[in-house]
């Protein structure tokens, strides 16, 4: 099947750490992406993770792939103001090409 | 590199009218993907063109139709316009099957 689920808010505190959660269902998914959407705005892509590994650190940014749960995470260190925005999960549809499933999103709210 | 460029940014049609949004890659991709993407929810896949070819297709609806062009661009074409085609349609630009979709900043497309 093709389904991506987030939790839809995150409120955190200027300088604490965030960790945004997503499961996903194709067990078969090479890699497993990480965007942001600022308002008004496109998708930026932040980071991604292939499917044979655990972990992967990219600055402040850690993400965290369990496949036996289908579980990925993305923490970010030392959250700032300008973090706020929605961040998006996705998965490459294995019986596609480069196809893309995004799950609804999570507004991530940083406050002083 | 401009990266992936998106046009026009905001459109405003009415109903049953057509519109086409047009899409330039990023410079070295060879693989055009265009989603939906309604207020507060995650993108949905639409189709995907690569060698001027319609390579694979979501679930949208027939009056969704595109275009690759040689030099990459595509276009995406939508007839007879629903109020519920009103969304942000968004183009992503890939190196074939390879990780890492780029998108544009998308166009804004309402329905009266």
């Amino acid at each position: 099947g093709e389904d991506v689920e987030q939790s839809l808010f995150l409120s955190v505190r200027e300088g604490d750490s965030s960790v945004i959660n997503c499961t996903y269902t194709d067990s078969s998914s090479t890699y497993l992406y990480w965007y942001k959407q600022e308002p008004g705005a496109g998708l930026q892509l932040l980071t991604y993770i292939f499917s044979n590994m655990d972990m992967k650190q990219d600055q402040r940014l850690t993400v965290l792939l369990n496949k036996k749960d289908k579980h990925l995470s993305l923490r970010i260190a030392d959250t700032q103001t300008g973090d706020s925005a929605i961040y998006f999960c996705a998965e490459v549809f294995s019986g596609g090409y480069n196809k893309l499933i995004f799950g609804a999103g999570t507004r991530l709210a940083v406050h002083p | 590199d401009a990266g992936v460029t998106q046009s026009p940014t905001h459109l405003i049609k009415t109903r049953g009218q057509q519109v086409t949004l047009r899409c330039s890659p990023k410079s070295g991709h060879d693989t055009v993907s265009w989603y939906q993407q309604a207020l507060g929810q995650g993108p949905q896949f639409i189709f995907q063109y690569y060698e001027e070819e319609e390579r694979q297709r979501g679930n949208f609806p027939d009056r969704f139709s595109g275009h690759q062009f040689p030099n990459y661009s595509s276009e995406l074409n939508v007839n007879a316009l629903l109020l519920g085609d009103s969304a942000l349609y968004l183009c992503a630009s890939s190196k074939d099957t390879q990780g890492g979709a780029f998108f544009g900043q998308g166009t804004r497309l309402t329905v009266v």
